[in-house]
This record gives structure tokens, C-alpha cells and sequence, in this order.
């Protein structure tokens, strides 16, 4: 089975600082993938980076960074030079391989609240 | 692009109707979809696996006969909740996997949000 883990269920941040979202994953697949997702308040799933279990390189994708740590099993986003827009709640999620089904796990959510 | 389109985006009914909410893939064609239930201030719950032309995969928990899921088309899924209660009030994800991209993506819907009086 597999399990996502977001521990930080809120986190404010200062504009133009950057934050780092914590995620831990619990899977016994050796082909993988994490997402992070944002949920703005109106409700649609926006794609922001992914991960795969065999990527070398962390994923960068503009001002969102992906810091895996395979070993460790973390998969922590980071925002750098954060805007008033990213406040919203974000998700980490994880994709088995085939033989799962392709089917998504999402973890519990962490929401960012940005101050001007 | 990968387009997807929910339909309503929110409904309001009586307690023991049902309801059908639609998700279609604009651009692209899925021969499978998901469903998501989220409620407030929680994370999202795949509530079954929806593939064309065959019988959708339910997870643990979910009644299928309460929730049925159709998908007829190669870019159209829908679920419809039987005899609503004010207990299936939620907000309603769709999503469609376009294979061949690199991670396997799913794109989502806007979601689809119940209230049952």
C-alpha cells in the first residue's frame, strides 16, 4: 500500500521568502512517481512538478523545486520568491506503477497562507 | 494542452434524488478516468477507477450501487450518486490519464460541488 504523509497542516510565509513543503512517502513499488499539486480556493487541482523514482535530478519547474531524497523517502517542494497568488493548499501525491493502476495518492494537505 | 470539463460544477438537490455529474476530456481521448471525493478542508479520496467499455474499479468502502460510474465514450465519464443523503454533499474530482506523456499524467476537472438538502 501505498502512503503520503504531509505533517505541516498550515504554514505562513512572508512575501518573496521561500518555503519548503514537506512530504514523505511509504511505497514498496520500485517504479514511482510524486506530484505536488495547488488547490486555489476556487477548488481546481493545478499541476505543479513531478518527480520520478528514477530521476536522477531533482525537478525544477520556474520558482517550484523539488528536493527528493529517495533514501530518506522525502519529496519536499520548494517555493522560492513566494507571490500572494501561491497562497493556497498544496498536495503531494504519489503514482504506483502500472500494475497500480496509475491511481493517485494524495496526502493530507498543507495550506500556505503568503503575507504581504 | 490536456483539457478536462466537469459538468455542473455545482448542483443543489433533495434529499433522495439523484444526480449525474459528467467529465469529458476536450482534446484528448482517455480510456481511463478517476473520480475523487473531497470534503472540506480535507485531502482527496479516489473514490473509483472509471475505464472505458468495461466496469469501473471501486475502492475499499465505496457502494457501487450508490455510485455509479459510466463510461461510455473514449472522452466522457460520468457519476452518478443514486437516493442523494446530505452525507454525500461533497466536492467531486474527475480526472483522465493521458498516456504517453512522460509521468503519465492526469489531468483534472474543476471539480463538481454537491449539496444535498
Amino acid at each position: 500500500a501505498q502512503k503520503i504523509t504531509q505533517t505541516q497542516p498550515g504554514m505562513f510565509v512572508q512575501e518573496k521568502e521561500a518555503v519548503t513543503l514537506d512530504c514523505t512517502y511509504d511505497t514498496s513499488d520500485q517504479s514511482y512517481g510524486l506530484f505536488w499539486y495547488k488547490q486555489p480556493s476556487s477548488g481546481e487541482m493545478i499541476f505543479l512538478i513531478y518527480q520520478g523514482s528514477y530521476d536522477e535530478q531533482n525537478a525544477t519547474e520556474g520558482r517550484y523545486s523539488l528536493n527528493f531524497q529517495k533514501a530518506r523517502k522525502s519529496a519536499n517542494l520548494v517555493i522560492s520568491a513566494s507571490q500572494l497568488g501561491d497562497s493556497a493548499m498544496y498536495f503531494c501525491a504519489m503514482r504506483g506503477g502500472e500494475a497500480a493502476g496509475n491511481k493517485l495518492t494524495f496526502g493530507g494537505g498543507t495550506r500556505v497562507l503568503v503575507k504581504p | 494542452g490536456a483539457v478536462v470539463s466537469q459538468h455542473p460544477s455545482w448542483v443543489i438537490c433533495k434529499s433522495g434524488t439523484s444526480v449525474k455529474i459528467e467529465c469529458r476530456s476536450l482534446d484528448f481521448q482517455a480510456t481511463t478516468m478517476f473520480w475523487y471525493r473531497q470534503f472540506p478542508k480535507q485531502s482527496l479520496m479516489l473514490m473509483a477507477t472509471s475505464n472505458e467499455g468495461s466496469k469501473a474499479t471501486y475502492e475499499q468502502g465505496v457502494e457501487k450501487d450508490k455510485f455509479l460510474i459510466n463510461h461510455a465514450s473514449l472522452t466522457l465519464s460520468t457519476l452518478t450518486v443514486t437516493s442523494a443523503h446530505p452525507e454525500d454533499s461533497s466536492f467531486y474530482i474527475c480526472s483522465a490519464l493521458k498516456s504517453l506523456t512522460r509521468n503519465n499524467e492526469q489531468f483534472f476537472g474543476p471539480g463538481t460541488r454537491l449539496t444535498v438538502l
